[in-house]
């Protein structure tokens, strides 16, 4: 079975800085473009940032641009996000999903993890 | 940005009933690049529709996808107790900004 597990969430203050980790098992991770999502308590999904199979190329979500980066490291099937100068409205849990493979150039987000929650209070 | 819209908002149905969930685009939303999820409470979601109308492996037949361009429709026909959830639409756009939206959600709740 396919499993992502993510981690690194945490309890943080506007304008600090936080690393998500997303460890990808049961699946050759570095033939698939992999993505974040995000979802506020309560409120409903939003795509954050994609990146492609060998890293080379990285797409944001407006929002988040300039403050979020997304990496991998396919040697260690993990997926990254670097968030910094977060805001109170990057609260949420934060996602960790491949994109089917079989659909290029579609989107679909085929496997997710459980997620990491990220809270920005002051 | 395409924005979906899903209704309705709540939609409230007995076991063995069958539902219908609408998804509208607000604009064409081309090769039907389309999907639904589900998200039960305190899970993630999980893809049971792509291309509008494929179902995802390992999903039941009983979950079906149709529609094109702006309106799209997802048909569950005979709930079960575990098919109550939230579902979710999302369109993807190539070169768009953003490339992939959802929509609000709809909740599906056992009457």
């Amino acid at each position: 079975d396919v499993q992502m597990v993510e981690s690194g969430g945490g309890l943080v203050q506007p304008g600090e800085s936080l690393r998500l980790s997303c460890t990808g098992y049961g699946l050759t991770f570095r033939d698939y473009w992999m993505t974040w999502v995000r979802q506020p308590p309560g409120k409903g999904l939003e795509w954050v940032a994609n990146i492609n199979r060998d890293g080379s190329e990285q797409y944001y979500t407006d929002s988040v641009k300039g403050r979020f980066t997304i990496s991998r490291d396919n040697a260690e099937n993990s997926l990254f996000l670097q968030m910094k100068n977060l805001r109170v409205e990057d609260s949420a849990m934060y996602y960790c999903t491949n994109i089917l493979a079989a659909t290029e150039p579609a989107e679909y987000f085929q496997h997710w993890g459980q997620g990491t929650l990220v809270t920005v209070s002051s | 940005e395409i924005v979906l819209t899903q209704s309705p908002g709540t939609l409230s149905l007995s076991p063995g009933e069958r539902a219908t969930l609408s998804c509208r685009a607000s604009q064409n939303v081309r090769s039907s690049y389309l999907a639904w999820y589900q998200q039960k409470p305190g899970q993630a979601p999980r893809l049971l529709i792509y291309g509008a109308s494929t179902r995802a492996t390992g999903i039941s037949d009983r979950f079906s996808g149709s529609g094109s361009g702006t309106d799209f429709t997802l048909t569950i026909s005979r709930l079960e107790p575990e098919d109550f959830a939230v579902f979710y639409c999302q369109q993807y756009e190539y070169g768009g900004s953003p490339p992939n939206t959802f929509g609000q959600g709809t909740r599906l709740e056992i009457k």
